[in-house]
């Protein structure tokens, strides 16, 4: 069974640039999931797709941050313009529908310099 | 507002010996927690979980306790080997939640040969 895929691995960006990052998740989960990991810290969830609706982004930063799952598939998420403080590793996850935890892959480490 | 809590950033243990990592929550409607491993380089992956109708789960040599009167809980892995050291997360959801995790700071644990 193939796991979570993300792209890119790594990206290096200027401040105010923009960049995005790609997600496809393992097949057959309705469940998606990105989150933030920031060096030191846990994973922060900043948005949650049940299909291609949205369940939660509550901790989204919506005046820079977006994320879309067109067709209840693939998602991508978007950082315009990014901060310094975007640097971090981000995470994408599945799950089947009403399944607890997660399954991870292997992140996109962000740094804005 | 941190609701799950991993106060030791790190751990050592020499191999062979028991290593117990904890983690504490606050929120009350959390019910169903996970312990999650993470290797550097890549994403976190499950290692084992307990819901709240139990007070004790095992899995070969990890086991988890939670004591849901003192909202803690604790991985017991033993007897330890070099190939457990990693970054270890505690998670916890609700069904109130959608299921989303909530995660810890993580402990880096080492296994000293």
């Amino acid at each position: 069974e193939a796991g979570v895929a993300q792209s890119p691995r790594y990206k290096i960006i200027e401040k105010r640039q923009s960049v995005a990052f790609w997600c496809n998740p393992i097949s057959g989960h309705a469940t998606l999931y990105w989150y933030q990991q920031i060096l030191g810290q846990g994973p922060k969830l900043l948005i949650q797709f049940q299909n291609n609706g949205v369940v939660d982004d509550s901790q989204l930063p919506k005046d820079r941050f977006s994320a879309e799952r067109l067709k209840g598939v693939d998602s991508t998420l978007k950082i315009q313009p990014a901060k310094l403080e975007d640097s971090a590793v981000y995470l994408c996850a599945s799950s089947l529908a009403g399944s607890v935890g997660a399954f991870f892959g292997q992140g996109t480490r962000l740094t804005v310099v | 507002d941190q609701q799950v809590k991993q106060n030791s950033p790190s751990l050592s243990v020499q191999e062979g010996r028991i290593s117990i990592l904890n983690c504490d929550y606050t929120n009350s409607m959390f019910d169903y927690f996970l312990w999650y491993k993470k290797y550097p380089a890549e994403g976190p992956t499950f290692l084992i979980s307990i819901s709240s109708i139990k007070d004790k789960n095992e899995d070969g040599r990890f086991t988890v306790f939670l004591n849901k009167s003192a909202k803690h809980l604790s991985l017991h892995i033993v007897p330890s080997q070099p190939g457990d050291s990693a970054v270890y997360f505690c998670a916890a959801s609700s069904v109130q939640g959608a299921q989303k995790l909530v995660f810890g700071q993580g402990t880096r644990l080492t296994i000293n040969p």
